[in-house]
């Protein structure tokens, strides 16, 4: 598809456990970002990608939250030891960063519930 | 689907009316300021952009306007159509940085 893509749409677990969230920006989009929407909130920044390399890390709440971009392409979120406060939705975004537009284009997110 | 917006100020139209939804920003540094549409359960949808040496910016059907002495930021939206029924989230930056949300408005139209 054209579109940012993520995987699952939907994630349920159990607190203390391991979760992987996938995201596929759109093809040749360089910049790479990645939200928290809670309920009846606007979304919250965690980190952003330029390349493989995490440019801005300012935004995971605590060590608990990682993120990896390998290959410049596809990005994984991941939390351990997952909390009841965890749950949200996790947005991703990407971007071109071509010049005069950095329009971040967001993918449908994944819905975590921590039971 | 998700129920969003359940302390979000709501702003009700009739279809076919103009709907002006309205936005404090906090950071004067901001130079790029965005709208985004976001319907039940999916993800925000870029609506339209503004850099900070503009004061106003139009598409289609829609308009942004930027008034950087008082940090507001507004969008029109002309002859609003039921399909334009979202939460509507204004966002700052620095540009090519993270977004910073505002807090949503809900825009119900009546038909």
């Amino acid at each position: 598809g054209a579109g940012v893509s993520q995987t699952p749409s939907n994630k349920v677990t159990e607190k203390g456990k391991y979760v992987e969230l996938r995201c596929d920006p759109i093809s040749g989009h360089t910049a790479l970002y990645w939200y928290r929407q809670s309920l009846g909130q606007g979304p919250e920044f965690l980190i952003y990608f330029q390349g493989t390399g995490a440019a801005d890390d300012s935004g995971l709440p605590n060590d608990r939250f990682f993120a990896v971009r390998p290959e410049g392409s596809v990005s994984t979120l991941k939390i351990q030891r997952t909390e009841r406060g965890d749950s949200a939705v996790y947005l991703c975004a990407s971007s071109s960063r071509t010049a005069g537009t950095d329009t971040q284009y967001f993918g449908p997110g994944t819905r975590l519930t921590v039971l | 689907g998700e129920s969003v917006g359940l302390h979000l100020p709501t702003l009700s139209v009739q279809e076919g009316d103009n709907s002006i939804i309205n936005c404090a920003y906090s950071n004067s540094a901001s130079d790029y300021f965005i709208w985004y549409k976001q319907e039940s359960g999916k993800g925000p949808q870029f609506i339209i952009d503004i850099r900070s040496n503009m004061d106003k910016r139009q598409g289609q059907r829609v308009t942004v306007l930027l008034n950087k002495t008082v940090k507001h930021l507004s969008l029109q939206i002309a002859a609003t159509q039921p399909g334009d029924s979202a939460v509507y989230f204004c966002a700052e930056a620095k540009y090519g940085n993270k977004l910073v949300f505002g807090a949503g408005t809900i825009l119900r139209v009546k038909s």
